[in-house]
């Protein structure tokens, strides 16, 4: 139990256009998502919380207006990257947790590149 | 920001304990230490966590100290498999929100 999903997988953007990136909890209810952007060679970050039906809670540096997120119900979150550039290439991750459990479900991530 | 320290790399032979030790001396006392892996262009992995008691499950075991200001995990046979990225990471309690550290490379060798 408790699989993520993310779609797509691995996705090639020209620059300036947007990008959507599914979320989805396949087997329980998640109370809230979390987005990560990964750099080659480089740790995990944390871009932004979400609860189902509330606005994101965006970290210091993210620009709220750049990556949209909506938490539409409780197994799906979107993230789109707007008016795409190459320095936004990255390995997108998310991941859900749910009221009993703080543990986080990890997506297998998505792979970002603009060009 | 992430609240852990953590050695860079580490090998280990086929076969035999991974010890990979976590430096958490600002833990607070409602804070869990969690323990995830990332194997290449995956999505992490939970392996366990523990608030303060030692604890141990079909994957590894977690090993807090008293003081609660470092943890150990141990694969106790590691396999090529468990090569990875391990990331100790203490849970804030402010929305439950993870800040991943730069975590340690294991290296399994044969």
């Amino acid at each position: 139990g408790a699989v993520v999903s993310q779609h797509p997988s691995r996705v090639i953007c020209k620059s300036g256009t947007s990008v959507k990136i599914e979320c989805r909890s396949l087997d329980f209810q998640a109370t809230t998502m979390f987005w990560y952007r990964q750099f080659p060679k480089q740790s995990l970050m944390l871009m932004a919380t979400s609860n189902e039906g509330s606005k994101a809670t965006y970290e210091q540096g993210v620009e709220k207006d750049k990556f949209l997120i909506n938490h539409a119900s409780l197994t799906l979150s979107t993230l789109t990257v707007t008016s795409a550039h190459p320095e936004d290439s990255s390995f997108y991750i998310c991941s859900a947790s749910r009221t009993e459990s703080y543990e986080q479900y990890f997506g297998p991530g998505t792979r970002l590149t603009v060009t | 920001d992430a609240k852990t320290t953590q050695p860079p790399s580490m090998d280990c032979a086929e076969g035999r304990a991974a010890n990979l030790p976590c430096n958490h001396s600002t833990i607070s006392g409602n804070e869990y230490v969690y323990w995830y892996r990332q194997i290449h262009s995956q999505g992490p992995q939970y392996i366990i966590h523990g608030l303060k008691n030692n604890e141990t499950n079909e994957m590894a075991s977690l090993i807090i100290t008293e003081d609660r200001k470092s943890s150990t995990l141990i694969l106790p046979h590691a396999t090529l498999r468990d090569t990875a990225v391990y990331y100790c990471i203490v849970e804030s309690y402010n929305f439950n929100k993870f800040y991943f550290g730069s975590g340690t490379k294991l290296n399994v060798k044969p």
